[in-house]
């Protein structure tokens, strides 16, 4: 079974409105932590927001937040006021506590801000 | 601070030579990470240290992969013989913490090396 699905494999969003990027997740470890990364065509990973299983309310950096729902095992990302910056890969990632600390990457999310 | 470096940047070879990546991790970060990104997907681990001893290698090819750790600082990455299916981009990555941190240690990754096999 896959860790980490991201089903949406292109999105497009109006430049200044909020898009939500979609990431669920497989585990059955009780501690376990979720990242969202940020690709832009140049090629590095950008780390964008942490969500520990353990945390109870949502985490927001700037303008992005994660939509955390435990019982769903789903960590969507939320992008507010996008920019055309803002155009690149998302990937979503888990670590699980019980298996060496390994990470696990989705397929990503290709974003396109349209003007 | 300084972040993660990888060399070379870009490589090009023909199927069956050897090519071989550095990576120069964030000093004083215990835990690195090789992973290989085919154009497409996400990244997949190849191989995990912490300090100098492997802590995960159940995704690397050892008939042609290898991968090493001096004094638990630099690493290097090498394909012998390579494929036409190894080209890829190799993502270097470290995190502070060791694999007894909690599920928090996040990793900061270099630019990547894009490997293409001819």
């Amino acid at each position: 079974a896959q860790k980490i699905t991201q089903t949406q494999p292109g999105m497009f969003v109006q430049e200044k409105e909020a898009v939500t990027l979609d990431c669920t997740y497989d585990t059955s470890d009780p501690s376990y932590g979720l990242f969202w990364y940020k690709q832009p065509s140049s090629g590095e990973m950008i780390f964008l927001i942490y969500q520990g299983s353990y945390d109870q309310q949502n985490a927001t950096e700037g303008r992005y937040s994660l939509n955390f729902q435990k019982a769903r095992k789903s960590a969507n990302l939320v992008i507010s006021a996008s920019q055309l910056g803002d155009s690149a890969m998302y990937f979503c990632a888990m670590r699980e506590s019980n298996t060496g600390n390994q990470f696990y990457f989705g397929t990503g999310t290709s974003l396109t801000v349209i003007p | 601070e300084a972040g993660v470096a990888q060399s070379p940047r870009y490589k090009i070879i023909e199927k069956r030579q050897s090519v071989a990546f550095w990576c120069n991790p964030i000093s004083g970060h215990a835990t690195l990470y090789w992973y290989q990104q085919i154009l497409g997907q996400g990244p997949k681990l190849l191989i995990q240290f912490q300090n100098n001893g492997v802590v995960d290698d159940s995704q690397l090819p050892k008939d042609r992969f290898s991968a090493e750790r001096l004094k638990g600082v630099d690493s290097t990455l090498k394909i012998q013989p390579a494929k036409l299916e190894d080209s890829a981009v190799y993502l270097c990555a470290s995190s502070l913490f060791g694999v007894k941190a909690s599920s928090y240690n996040e990793q900061f990754f270099g630019p990547g090396t894009r490997l293409t096999v001819l």
